[in-house]
C-alpha cells in the first residue's frame, strides 16, 4: 500500500547523529522530501527530491535511500533541532501526495 | 521573499461551508504547482489538494474528493479552497504551499502560517 511509516519518537544526546527512517513501497520510485515542525509553526522543508537541501538548511541535514527504506540524518545534533519531522512523497503513480506520520525528535 | 497568507478560516456547523483563500507574493506565481495541506489538532499533516501552474492537473485526497474544490487565479496570484459538507473530523489549521522547481517532484518549498478551521455544532 501507498503508505509511509515512521517511528513515532527519536532519542538523541547533543552532538550526536540522530537518524529518522520513513518506508513505503513508493519510496523506491518517487522523490522523498522531509519537513521540519517546530511547535506553533509551519512546516519547513529540510530536504526535497531525495537528498537535496533548500538554500539556508545547515548541511548537517543529509539523507539517503535503500529500496524502500529512506533515512534522514542530523549529524551533530543541535537543541534547535528538536522538532516534529515528517518525510513526504507521492504514490507509487506519482499522482497523490504522501506524508509519513511524523517523528519527533528529543534532545536529550 | 516569498510569503503566503492563508485566510478565510473560521468556525462553521457540520455540514456547512468555507472557502479558503492564499494570497502569494515574491515569486513567479503562474509557475509553480500549488498545495493544500491540513493538520488536525495535535495530529500529523494531511496533503488535501494540488493544482498545477496551469490548472490543467488537479488533484485530491480521497478524504476531500467531492466535497472541495482547489482553484487559482494567476491573473491575482491567488489559490483558493471550496470546501462544502464539512464534517466535524475536517477541523484543522489548513496551509498553503508552494511546489518546487520543475523536475524536482511533488513537494512544499514554502509554507505560510495556516488559517483554523473548526467545525463544531
Amino acid at each position: 500500500s501507498d503508505e509511509l511509516t515512521q517511528p513515532p519518537s527519536v532519542s538523541v544526546s547533543p552532538g550526536q547523529a540522530a537518524r529518522i527512517s520513513c518506508s513505503g513501497d513508493s519510496l523506491s520510485k518517487q522523490y522523498t522530501s522531509w519537513y521540519q515542525q517546530k511547535p506553533g509553526q509551519a512546516p519547513l522543508l529540510v530536504i526535497y527530491k531525495d537528498n537535496e537541501r533548500p538554500s539556508g538548511i545547515p548541511e548537517r541535514f543529509s539523507a539517503s535511500t535503500s529500496g524502500t527504506k529512506v533515512t534522514l540524518t542530523i549529524t551533530g545534533v543541535q537543541a534547535e533541532d528538536e522538532a516534529d519531522y515528517y518525510c513526504q512523497s507521492t504514490d507509487s503513480s506519482g499522482t497523490y501526495v504522501i506524508f509519513g506520520g511524523g517523528s519527533k525528535l528529543t534532545v536529550l | 521573499d516569498v510569503e503566503l497568507v492563508e485566510s478565510g478560516g473560521g468556525v462553521v456547523q457540520p455540514g456547512g461551508s468555507l472557502r479558503l483563500s492564499c494570497a502569494a507574493s515574491g515569486f513567479n506565481f503562474d509557475d509553480y504547482t500549488m498545495y493544500w495541506v491540513r493538520q488536525p489538532p495535535g495530529k500529523g499533516l494531511e496533503w488535501v489538494s494540488l493544482i498545477t501552474w496551469d490548472g490543467n492537473t488537479i488533484d485530491y485526497a480521497d478524504f476531500v474528493k467531492g466535497r472541495v474544490t482547489i482553484s487559482r487565479d494567476n491573473s491575482k496570484n491567488s489559490l483558493s479552497l471550496q470546501m462544502s459538507g464539512l464534517r466535524i473530523e475536517d477541523s484543522a489549521t489548513f496551509y498553503c504551499a508552494k511546489g518546487g522547481s520543475y523536475g524536482s517532484g511533488y513537494h512544499m518549498a514554502v509554507w505560510g502560517r495556516g488559517t483554523t478551521v473548526t467545525v463544531s455544532s
